[in-house]
């Protein structure tokens, strides 16, 4: 089968670092996506990873290990702005669609 | 940059109405998915579309139809509406054929029935 596990909540002080887990389950997997989505509003793209390691890009950060079926979404220098849901999403060998954890709801506060 | 456009941006129906809903690729993106994305809930995959053909068929229910035009554009046609059809629906573009296949979603149409 297939699964996607992410924390459902976390809650993180303005300008501090914070670590979104995504362990993961499927068949044939290509690599793994973050998307951030502010409530009402559409998914927009984080990160790719294919290849085992950590990419990073500005304040945001990505891991994958695949051995492990593990990714985790680094986020530093946390803004109030940040506040959103971050979804973790597998890239299925011979699947043309996305398959969606259900997403971890982070709330910065002062 | 242009993006995906969707529309209606809001639509209410009553039960067992129809509904229509359009996207509108980014240019010379050639797949389009759909996804539904009810309350609290994470984005459920619908269908997709590469090059006007369906290329993947997720949990899309037997009364929804899409199809995918010559210009790519896509419908998505919902009939006999359940009030648990309400929800957000997204819809994405990419390039098939490039690496990461990156989907890049648009608005979403908030479809709620009555």
């Amino acid at each position: 089968g297939q699964n996607i596990d992410q924390p459902t909540e976390m809650t993180a002080t303005e300008g501090a670092i914070v670590q979104i887990n995504c362990t993961y389950q499927t068949s044939g997997f290509n690599g793994l996506f973050w998307y951030q989505q502010h409530a009402g509003e559409a998914p927009t793209f984080l990160s790719y990873n294919v290849l085992d390691g950590l990419e990073e890009k500005g304040r945001f950060s990505s891991f994958l290990s695949r051995s492990k079926g593990y990714s985790y979404l680094l986020l530093k220098e946390l803004q109030m702005k940040d506040s959103a849901s971050y979804l973790c999403a597998a890239d299925q060998t011979g699947a043309n669609n996305l398959f969606f954890g259900t997403g971890t709801r982070l709330t910065v506060i002062p | 940059a242009a993006g995906v456009i969707q529309s209606p941006r809001h639509l209410i129906k009553e039960k067992r109405e129809t509904a229509t809903l359009k996207c509108y690729p980014i240019p010379r993106h050639d797949t389009v998915y759909w996804y539904q994305q009810g309350p609290g809930q994470d984005p459920q995959f619908l269908i997709s579309f590469y090059e006007k053909m369906q290329s993947d068929k997720g949990s899309i229910p037997d009364r929804f139809s899409a199809q995918q035009f010559s210009d790519y554009h896509s419908e998505l046609n919902m009939s006999s509406l359940e009030l648990g059809d309400s929800a957000l629906y997204f819809c994405a573009s990419s390039l098939a054929g490039g690496g990461a296949r990156e989907q890049y979603f648009g608005p979403g149409t908030r479809l709620t029935v009555t």
